[in-house]
Protein backbone atom coordinates (compact mmCIF):
# COMPACT_ATOMS: atom_id res chain seq x y z
CA UNK A 1 0.00 0.00 0.00
CA UNK A 2 0.82 3.90 -0.52
CA UNK A 3 2.04 5.95 2.34
CA UNK A 4 3.40 9.43 2.54
CA UNK A 5 5.91 10.71 4.87
CA UNK A 6 6.07 14.28 5.95
CA UNK A 7 8.30 15.54 8.61
CA UNK A 8 9.31 17.11 11.21
CA UNK A 9 5.39 17.27 12.38
CA UNK A 10 6.00 20.67 14.51
CA UNK A 11 8.40 23.60 13.80
CA UNK A 12 9.93 26.63 15.32
CA UNK A 13 12.57 28.51 13.50
CA UNK A 14 13.35 32.65 14.19
CA UNK A 15 12.94 34.92 11.62
CA UNK A 16 15.09 34.97 8.34
CA UNK A 17 16.69 31.19 8.88
CA UNK A 18 16.47 28.75 6.38
CA UNK A 19 13.82 26.22 6.10
CA UNK A 20 13.76 22.93 4.68
CA UNK A 21 10.30 20.25 4.87
CA UNK A 22 10.93 16.59 3.46
CA UNK A 23 8.05 14.62 2.04
CA UNK A 24 8.58 10.92 0.76
CA UNK A 25 5.67 8.82 -1.06
CA UNK A 26 5.93 5.10 -0.65
CA UNK A 27 4.79 2.38 -2.54
CA UNK A 28 3.83 4.01 -6.14
CA UNK A 29 5.97 5.34 -9.00
CA UNK A 30 5.60 8.82 -10.80
CA UNK A 31 2.95 10.26 -8.29
CA UNK A 32 1.91 13.48 -8.15
CA UNK A 33 3.14 15.80 -5.68
CA UNK A 34 1.78 18.97 -4.08
CA UNK A 35 2.78 21.53 -1.51
CA UNK A 36 -0.12 23.32 0.39
CA UNK A 37 -0.22 25.88 3.20
CA UNK A 38 -2.51 26.80 5.76
CA UNK A 39 -3.16 29.97 7.64
CA UNK A 40 -4.72 29.37 11.16
CA UNK A 41 -8.87 29.36 10.10
CA UNK A 42 -8.14 29.20 6.45
CA UNK A 43 -8.10 27.03 3.94
CA UNK A 44 -5.88 25.62 1.90
CA UNK A 45 -3.63 27.37 -0.50
CA UNK A 46 -1.82 25.36 -3.30
CA UNK A 47 2.09 26.69 -3.39
CA UNK A 48 3.52 24.24 -5.85
CA UNK A 49 2.90 20.77 -7.63
CA UNK A 50 5.23 18.55 -9.58
CA UNK A 51 4.41 15.90 -12.36
CA UNK A 52 7.46 14.25 -12.66
CA UNK A 53 11.13 14.73 -11.43
CA UNK A 54 12.91 18.19 -11.89
CA UNK A 55 9.00 19.50 -12.98
CA UNK A 56 7.92 21.98 -10.50
CA UNK A 57 5.16 24.41 -11.05
CA UNK A 58 4.50 27.55 -8.26
CA UNK A 59 0.82 28.64 -7.88
CA UNK A 60 1.83 31.57 -5.74
CA UNK A 61 5.06 33.89 -6.33
CA UNK A 62 6.75 33.98 -2.87
CA UNK A 63 9.61 33.24 -1.14
CA UNK A 64 9.53 29.62 -0.81
CA UNK A 65 10.89 26.95 -3.33
CA UNK A 66 10.75 23.31 -4.24
CA UNK A 67 12.29 20.49 -5.48
CA UNK A 68 11.89 16.96 -6.56
CA UNK A 69 15.32 15.49 -6.55
CA UNK A 70 13.93 12.07 -6.63
CA UNK A 71 10.60 10.43 -7.76
CA UNK A 72 8.81 10.52 -4.61
CA UNK A 73 10.46 12.93 -2.71
CA UNK A 74 9.55 16.70 -2.57
CA UNK A 75 10.83 19.14 -0.75
CA UNK A 76 10.13 22.89 0.42
CA UNK A 77 12.46 25.09 0.83
CA UNK A 78 13.32 29.06 1.70
CA UNK A 79 16.29 31.24 2.16
CA UNK A 80 14.93 33.14 4.97
CA UNK A 81 11.34 32.89 6.63
CA UNK A 82 9.25 35.76 7.10
CA UNK A 83 6.97 35.92 9.81
CA UNK A 84 4.12 35.12 7.60
CA UNK A 85 5.27 31.63 6.67
CA UNK A 86 3.74 30.52 9.86
CA UNK A 87 1.35 28.13 9.00
CA UNK A 88 0.32 24.25 8.75
CA UNK A 89 2.19 22.98 5.92
CA UNK A 90 0.48 20.02 3.96
CA UNK A 91 2.42 17.71 1.14
CA UNK A 92 -0.01 15.34 -0.78
CA UNK A 93 0.11 13.16 -3.54
CA UNK A 94 -2.30 11.60 -5.80
CA UNK A 95 -1.32 8.59 -8.60
CA UNK A 96 -2.62 10.43 -11.38
CA UNK A 97 -3.96 13.81 -12.62
CA UNK A 98 -8.00 13.88 -11.39
CA UNK A 99 -8.15 11.63 -8.52
CA UNK A 100 -7.94 11.73 -4.93
CA UNK A 101 -4.98 13.30 -3.08
CA UNK A 102 -3.85 12.33 -0.37
CA UNK A 103 -2.11 14.01 2.25
CA UNK A 104 0.53 13.77 5.45
CA UNK A 105 0.49 14.64 8.65
CA UNK A 106 1.52 18.02 7.67
CA UNK A 107 4.05 20.36 9.78
CA UNK A 108 3.20 23.22 12.19
CA UNK A 109 5.83 26.06 11.36
CA UNK A 110 6.04 28.78 13.43
CA UNK A 111 8.27 32.01 12.64
CA UNK A 112 8.91 33.59 15.98
CA UNK B 1 -8.03 29.39 -13.71
CA UNK B 2 -10.72 27.92 -11.35
CA UNK B 3 -11.94 29.56 -8.37
CA UNK B 4 -13.94 27.63 -6.12
CA UNK B 5 -15.81 29.17 -3.80
CA UNK B 6 -17.70 27.40 -0.54
CA UNK B 7 -20.57 28.29 1.77
CA UNK B 8 -21.21 28.75 4.51
CA UNK B 9 -17.89 29.88 6.36
CA UNK B 10 -19.35 27.74 9.60
CA UNK B 11 -22.19 25.97 10.19
CA UNK B 12 -23.64 24.76 13.72
CA UNK B 13 -26.40 22.04 13.78
CA UNK B 14 -27.48 20.15 16.46
CA UNK B 15 -27.03 16.52 16.88
CA UNK B 16 -29.62 14.65 14.22
CA UNK B 17 -30.15 17.28 11.96
CA UNK B 18 -29.06 17.22 8.58
CA UNK B 19 -26.14 19.88 7.39
CA UNK B 20 -25.32 21.02 3.96
CA UNK B 21 -22.49 22.65 2.55
CA UNK B 22 -22.00 24.05 -0.69
CA UNK B 23 -19.80 25.26 -3.54
CA UNK B 24 -19.54 26.92 -6.72
CA UNK B 25 -16.70 26.64 -9.71
CA UNK B 26 -16.08 28.88 -12.35
CA UNK B 27 -14.43 26.82 -14.92
CA UNK B 28 -16.88 24.34 -17.15
CA UNK B 29 -14.24 21.87 -17.71
CA UNK B 30 -13.30 20.57 -14.11
CA UNK B 31 -14.83 17.18 -14.07
CA UNK B 32 -13.55 15.67 -10.56
CA UNK B 33 -14.97 17.30 -7.27
CA UNK B 34 -13.87 15.64 -3.94
CA UNK B 35 -14.85 16.36 -0.34
CA UNK B 36 -12.41 16.20 2.29
CA UNK B 37 -12.66 16.61 6.31
CA UNK B 38 -9.90 17.50 8.30
CA UNK B 39 -10.32 17.27 12.35
CA UNK B 40 -8.59 19.45 13.87
CA UNK B 41 -4.65 19.32 13.50
CA UNK B 42 -5.02 16.61 11.20
CA UNK B 43 -4.47 16.14 7.80
CA UNK B 44 -7.38 16.13 5.69
CA UNK B 45 -9.07 12.85 4.04
CA UNK B 46 -11.01 11.96 1.39
CA UNK B 47 -14.85 11.44 2.22
CA UNK B 48 -16.57 11.34 -0.78
CA UNK B 49 -16.27 12.03 -4.05
CA UNK B 50 -18.35 12.85 -8.21
CA UNK B 51 -17.40 12.93 -11.66
CA UNK B 52 -19.42 15.10 -13.93
CA UNK B 53 -21.33 12.48 -15.41
CA UNK B 54 -22.78 11.61 -12.42
CA UNK B 55 -25.61 13.93 -10.71
CA UNK B 56 -25.59 12.49 -7.20
CA UNK B 57 -23.75 9.89 -5.13
CA UNK B 58 -24.62 8.63 -1.49
CA UNK B 59 -22.29 6.61 0.79
CA UNK B 60 -24.20 6.19 4.26
CA UNK B 61 -24.93 9.20 6.22
CA UNK B 62 -22.89 11.34 3.27
CA UNK B 63 -23.99 12.44 0.01
CA UNK B 64 -23.01 14.97 -2.61
CA UNK B 65 -25.04 16.38 -5.45
CA UNK B 66 -23.96 18.36 -8.69
CA UNK B 67 -25.46 20.70 -11.26
CA UNK B 68 -23.12 21.15 -13.71
CA UNK B 69 -25.23 23.71 -15.38
CA UNK B 70 -24.98 25.77 -12.98
CA UNK B 71 -21.76 24.94 -11.98
CA UNK B 72 -22.42 24.27 -8.10
CA UNK B 73 -22.36 20.87 -5.66
CA UNK B 74 -23.56 20.41 -2.56
CA UNK B 75 -22.36 18.20 0.60
CA UNK B 76 -25.09 17.30 2.46
CA UNK B 77 -24.72 15.14 5.99
CA UNK B 78 -27.84 13.76 7.59
CA UNK B 79 -28.47 12.58 11.04
CA UNK B 80 -25.21 13.98 12.13
CA UNK B 81 -23.27 13.02 14.64
CA UNK B 82 -20.47 14.78 17.33
CA UNK B 83 -18.19 13.22 15.49
CA UNK B 84 -19.00 14.99 12.13
CA UNK B 85 -17.75 18.19 13.64
CA UNK B 86 -14.42 19.18 11.45
CA UNK B 87 -13.28 21.27 8.66
CA UNK B 88 -14.95 20.17 5.57
CA UNK B 89 -13.53 21.23 1.78
CA UNK B 90 -14.52 21.14 -1.79
CA UNK B 91 -12.47 20.67 -4.71
CA UNK B 92 -12.59 20.95 -8.41
CA UNK B 93 -9.60 19.88 -10.96
CA UNK B 94 -10.00 18.80 -14.27
CA UNK B 95 -8.71 16.18 -16.71
CA UNK B 96 -6.18 19.11 -18.14
CA UNK B 97 -5.03 20.55 -14.94
CA UNK B 98 -2.96 18.53 -12.22
CA UNK B 99 -3.62 20.49 -9.45
CA UNK B 100 -6.85 20.88 -6.99
CA UNK B 101 -8.64 23.89 -6.28
CA UNK B 102 -9.90 23.88 -2.71
CA UNK B 103 -12.85 26.31 -1.16
CA UNK B 104 -12.18 28.00 1.88
CA UNK B 105 -13.34 25.14 3.84
CA UNK B 106 -16.78 25.10 6.77
CA UNK B 107 -16.12 24.66 10.04
CA UNK B 108 -19.51 22.04 10.46
CA UNK B 109 -20.45 21.73 14.65
CA UNK B 110 -22.44 19.37 15.80
CA UNK B 111 -23.97 20.28 19.73
CA UNK B 112 -25.25 17.03 21.41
Amino acid sequence: SQTIHQWPATLVQPVGSPLSLECTVEGTSNPNLYWYRQAAGRGLQLLFYSVGIGQISSEVPQNLSASRPQDRQFILSSKKLLLSDSGFYLCAWSPFTNTEAFFGQGTRLTVV
Amino acid sequence: GENVEQHPSTLSVQEGDSAVIKCTYSDSASNYFPWYKQELGKRPQLIIDIRSNVGEKKDQRIAVTLNKTAKHFSLHITETQPEDSAVYFCAASKDTGNQFYFGTGTSLTVIP
